[in-house]
Order: structure tokens, then C-alpha cells, then sequence
């Protein structure tokens, strides 16, 4: 079976930076990825990683670790706009499993 | 490049009644998906098409849905007899042959939602 984990909710402060852990446990694995999922609407791709370390993309970088089941997505100098739910995913085969997303809250 | 198309974006319906969603993908996409996400969960996997050819389906599709894709381009996603535990949005998904160029990442749509009173 697969299992994600991710954090429910976070708050930041506008400018700062954050990091959003993900767990999972899968008996196949081709890739994570990470998408974005603003209220009411579709997710979007943000990322994929399906090699051990980190890829940048902007102020959006993902980190993996297969050995560890472990990945991140570090978010910089975060913007209102950021207030969203952040969705980790794992792809084995052709299907992609998603977890419950984490709920991201930015403060001025 | 249209993006994922899906339509009715609203529904609501009586209990018991019928209700179908149709979705076109990226026209050079041959792999489609069906997910279902409720309030605070990410997107379930429902179904899987290549082409035309359904290869999985989820325990989560009971009896009361069905899907089909019979030329390979367009998705309907049809429910009966719809219980008010079927509402939820509706995400279609496709995504291109090259996994090794894409990773095999799946492109949504804005989504149907399905409200059962």
C-alpha cells in the first residue's frame, strides 16, 4: 500500500521562509511531486523530483530522499499570494497518490 | 494549448438522480484520470484510461459510477442513483506518453463540482 504524510496547517510570516516536510511509505516509487492548490481551485504542478536532492525552481525548491522516504518543499520569500494548500505526491506506475495537503497561512 | 477542460463546472442535484461530467484533456495527452477530493483532503484516485482502454479503477468506484473514454480523446464521468455522499468536486487530469521527459505529471482540470441535496 502507499501511506503520505504531510502537516495539516502552517503559518508564516510574509517574506520569511518556510519548509513543508512529507513522509511517505510506498512498495513502488518513480517520482514525488508537489503541487500548488489555492482555495476552490485545481492543483497545480509545482515540482517533481525522482532523484535523491534538491531541485530549484525560483523561490519554490523540493528536496527527496528515496532511502529516508523523505522529501521537502521550501517555500522563499513568501508572498500573501503563497496562502494555499500544498499537496505532496507520489507516482508509482501511472498512478499518482496524493496526500491531505498541508494548509499554508501567510501573515503580514 | 487549452489546458483541461471539464464541464458542467456546477451541479447540484436531487438525490437519486443521475448526473454525468465530461472531460477533455490536452489534445497529445493519451493517459487520462479521474480523482474525487472533498473539503480538507487531497485529490482519491477514482480511474486511469490510456487511450481508450480503462486499466484501473478504484474500490472508491462503487456500482453507481462509470467511466469511458471511446475514442480516446473525451472522458465522461457518469453517476447514479447520486447519494448526498457523493458530493465533492470532480478532477479530471491528463497527462503525455514521455515519462521520461515529463515524469509522467498530471495536468488538472478547473474541476466539477457536485452538490447532492
Amino acid at each position: 500500500g502507499q501511506n503520505i504524510d504531510q502537516p495539516t496547517e502552517m503559518t508564516a510570516t510574509e517574506g520569511a521562509i518556510v519548509q513543508i516536510n512529507c513522509t511517505y511509505q510506498t512498495s513502488g516509487f518513480n517520482g514525488l511531486f508537489w503541487y500548488q492548490q489555492h482555495a476552490g481551485e485545481a492543483p497545480t504542478f509545482l515540482s517533481y523530483n525522482v532523484l535523491d536532492g534538491l531541485e530549484e525552481k525560483g523561490r519554490f525548491s523540493s528536496f527527496l530522499s528515496r532511502s529516508k522516504g523523505y522529501s521537502y518543499l521550501l517555500l522563499k520569500e513568501l508572498q500573501m499570494k503563497d496562502s494555499a494548500s500544498y499537496l505532496c505526491a507520489i507516482t508509482g506506475g501511472f498512478k499518482t497518490i496524493f496526500g491531505a495537503g498541508t494548509r499554508l497561512f501567510v501573515k503580514a | 494549448d487549452t489546458g483541461v477542460s471539464q464541464n458542467p463546472r456546477h451541479k447540484i442535484t436531487k438525490r437519486g438522480q443521475n448526473v454525468t461530467f465530461r472531460c477533455d484533456p490536452i489534445s497529445e495527452h493519451n493517459r487520462l484520470y479521474w480523482y474525487r477530493q472533498t473539503l480538507g483532503q487531497g485529490p482519491e484516485f477514482l480511474t486511469y484510461f490510456q487511450n481508450e482502454a480503462q486499466l484501473e479503477k478504484s474500490r472508491l468506484l462503487s456500482d453507481r459510477f462509470s467511466a469511458e473514454r471511446p475514442k480516446g480523446s473525451f472522458s465522461t464521468l457518469e453517476i447514479q442513483r447520486t447519494e448526498q455522499g457523493d458530493s465533492a468536486m470532480y478532477l479530471c487530469a491528463s497527462s503525455p506518453e514521455d515519462r521520461a521527459k515529463f515524469g509522467n505529471t498530471i495536468y488538472f482540470g478547473e474541476g466539477s463540482w457536485l452538490t447532492v441535496v
